[in-house]
């Protein structure tokens, strides 16, 4: 069964410290994959997406790929208290278009 | 740019009724997407389309249809409302392979009594 996994939460992290949110998938064919950021009753926005294996940068986001362990995740450095939101991890199964979603991960990040 | 349109924002339905979920863009994408949201949860596929005249099951079709008739348009359908499809709706596009961002509307809330 193909499906996206995420622990739910909440985790708290102090401010100033790095938030680390994990994902795994079930399909191994999958090639492409997605962190998008959703503020409570807002839409879902992309933060950052990964097709390669090993990290991507971009500002205070890494995102993290192992395909051979069929893990994904995000670290959040310097968390600031905008950033408490919920994570989806996002899957682009073996490239059929559809995209799938985890259930998120709820983050809380305190003052 | 307005970007992804739904319509309504809001809708209570009594257990039975039908009515029709809008969404529009005005990106030109070719690939669009209707997911559901239960609270808590993450979101769920319905239906998706990779053009005029194409669409695809989801995770979860069943009470659902869709069609896709214009490049810009991609209406869901609830033909016998139940309280099972309570839940937050947003249409979603992007342009595809291998550039999948997917760009989202505003969602709508339908609660069904």
């Amino acid at each position: 069964q193909k499906e996206v996994e995420q622990n739910s939460g909440p985790l708290s992290v102090p401010e100033g410290a790095i938030a680390s949110l994990n994902c795994t998938y079930s399909d191994r064919g999958s090639q492409s994959f997605f962190w998008y950021r959703q503020y409570s009753g807002k839409s879902p926005e992309l933060i950052m997406f990964i097709y390669s294996n090993g990290d991507k940068e971009d500002g205070r986001f890494t995102a993290q790929l192992n395909k051979a362990s069929q893990y994904v995740s995000l670290l959040i450095r310097d968390s600031q208290p905008s950033d408490s939101a919920t994570y989806l991890c996002a899957v682009n199964m073996n490239r059929d278009d559809k995209i799938i979603f985890g259930k998120g991960t709820r983050l809380h990040i305190l003052p | 740019n307005a970007g992804v349109t739904q319509t309504p924002k809001f809708r209570i339905l009594k257990i039975g009724q039908s009515m029709t979920l809008q969404c529009t863009q005005d990106m030109n994408h070719n690939y669009m997407y209707w997911y559901r949201q239960d609270p808590g949860m993450g979101l769920k596929l319905i239906y998706y389309s990779v053009g005029a005249g194409i669409t695809d099951k989801g995770e979860v079709p069943n009470g659902y249809n869709v069609s896709r008739s214009t490049t810009e348009d991609f209406p869901l359908r609830l033909e016998l409302a139940a309280p099972s499809q309570t839940s937050v709706y947003f249409c979603a596009s992007s342009l595809g392979v291998p550039n999948e961002k997917l760009f989202f509307g505003s969602g709508t809330q339908l609660s069904v009594l």
